[in-house]
């Protein structure tokens, strides 16, 4: 079965700091794997994603993510942190084993990003 | 701009009512998937249609029911309404399956009174 674990709920920065938002997946099989965020009162949209090509995966705004199979984690960085970042990321994975039209993704709870002046 | 639309934006119902809510994918998607989000319960897949079958269900209730149309729009039907299912309801497309990106829209809100 799979499994996605955010490991913060929250996490405050400051502004121009770097940013971390951890995420760990348990598949048994090859999966892909989506970080997606969401701003408030807004849908949710896409930042990167991973589906079995290079390792470390840029995405959006200025953030990406590296796939490490071993650590069976696909964390989410960001140099240098600004207020507009301030949201709710989510942390997605993905069976590609799946065919036929199927596409179950499972969440992960969610990060909540706080940004400080 | 996912290019997915949902309607109405905002709904707010009475107990024991009946709603519609309305989904138009991007242009060439044939999956529509619906999904609910809520304080207590967070992000949850309810039903995945594809190309106007239903493909996968999640936790979605039996008051609940869905249908994808010949023309890949589709709408999710929630009857008996509690004020439990107060929740953001997002509509998302992709093109088929899986490792295809999932769009979403912006969200239907239903505030059952």
């Amino acid at each position: 079965a799979q499994s996605v674990t955010q490991l913060d709920s929250h996490v405050s920065v400051s502004e121009g700091t770097p940013v971390l938002l951890r995420c760990n997946y348990s598949s048994s099989y090859s999966p892909s794997l989506f970080w997606y965020v969401q701003h408030p009162n807004k849908g949710l949209q896409l930042l990167l994603k991973y589906t079995s090509a290079a390792t470390l995966v840029k995405g959006i705004n200025g953030f990406e993510a590296e796939f490490k199979k071993s650590e069976t984690s696909f964390h989410l960085t960001k140099p240098s942190a600004h207020m507009s970042d301030a949201a709710e990321y989510f942390c997605v994975v993905s069976d590609r084993r799946l065919s036929g039209g199927y596409n179950k993704l499972i969440f992960g709870a969610g990060t909540r990003l706080a940004v400080h002046p | 701009d996912s290019g997915v639309t949902q309607t109405p934006k905002h709904l707010i119902t009475a107990t024991g009512q009946r709603v519609t809510l309305r989904c138009s994918p991007r242009s060439g998607d044939l999956s529509v998937y619906w999904y609910q989000q809520s304080l207590d319960q967070g992000l949850q897949f309810l039903i995945q249609y594809y190309n106007g079958e239903e493909r996968a269900k999640g936790n979605i209730l039996e008051r609940f029911s869905a249908q994808q149309f010949p023309d890949l729009h589709s709408e999710l039907n929630l009857s008996s309404l509690e004020l439990g299912d107060s929740a953001l309801y997002f509509c998302a497309s992709s093109v088929e399956g899986t490792g295809n990106t999932i769009y979403f829209g912006e969200g239907s809100w239903l505030t059952v009174v």
